[in-house]
């Protein structure tokens, strides 16, 4: 089947660093990838689409200079959160279209102190 | 953006317990997905939904596309401690299915 990962896991960092997310679709390419954003007993709210050769687009609201995505391989989408702050402590899930359906990554925890 | 509205927000049961978890709109859709999700975890899709009336089983979990298709339902026969979790609608973003509009969510709890 369809595997999607993600590193890290969880990830801990101080307030003001830059924290690099990578999801990787492993056995199957996927031009277009997905990065929700799910904070503790809520659902998953879209951050942005991130396209392949492209730039990502954004859902409203959502700042494009403090999430930075990069979509530079058919298997790999890198979610950059720049100057964290305790705010943007959250579970960031991605997901891979490909095959017809659409593939969810673990999720990476992120906790900024 | 088509809404979903998902009901209840939080179910806590005994096991052996039946429970029902609804996901309305005044939107149609061309499709609706459920998932599970455990903490810490991905969701899991379980079902994806498409046609009007439609009736998909998945052993004790039972989900049903309203006639209209702006509404599905998911019903657990004689829930297990396993059960417990984050349940989700969601649709689809058109010709980008995997852009996902999801529900509140249903926190789900069963008790031993």
């Amino acid at each position: 089947g369809a595997v999607v990962s993600q590193h890290p896991s969880w990830v801990i960092c101080k307030s003001g660093t830059s924290v690099k997310i990578e999801c990787r679709s492993l056995d199957f390419q996927a031009t277009t990838m997905f990065w929700y954003r799910q904070f503790p007993k809520q659902s998953l709210m879209l951050m942005a689409t991130s396209n392949e050769g492209s730039k990502a687009t954004y859902e409203q609201g959502v700042e494009k200079d403090k999430f930075l995505i990069n979509h530079a391989s058919l298997t790999l989408s890198t979610l950059t959160v720049t100057s964290a702050h305790p705010e943007d402590s959250s579970f960031y899930i991605c997901s891979a279209e490909g095959q017809g359906s659409s593939y969810f990554g673990p999720g990476t925890r992120l906790t900024v102190t | 953006t088509q809404l979903l509205e998902q009901s209840p927000q939080f179910l806590s049961i005994q096991e052996g317990e039946n429970l029902t978890v609804y996901c309305n709109s005044s939107s149609v859709f061309s499709s609706l997905q459920w998932y599970r999700q455990e903490p810490g975890e991905g969701p899991v899709l379980l079902v994806t939904v498409v046609t009007g009336g439609e009736v998909k089983k998945l052993k004790r979990l039972t989900f049903q596309f309203g006639d209209a298709r702006k509404d599905s339902s998911l019903h657990i026969t004689a829930a297990q401690p396993g059960d417990t979790g984050l349940y989700l609608c969601s649709h689809g973003g058109g010709t980008s299915y995997g852009k996902l509009t999801f529900g509140q969510g249903t926190i789900l709890t069963v008790h031993p």
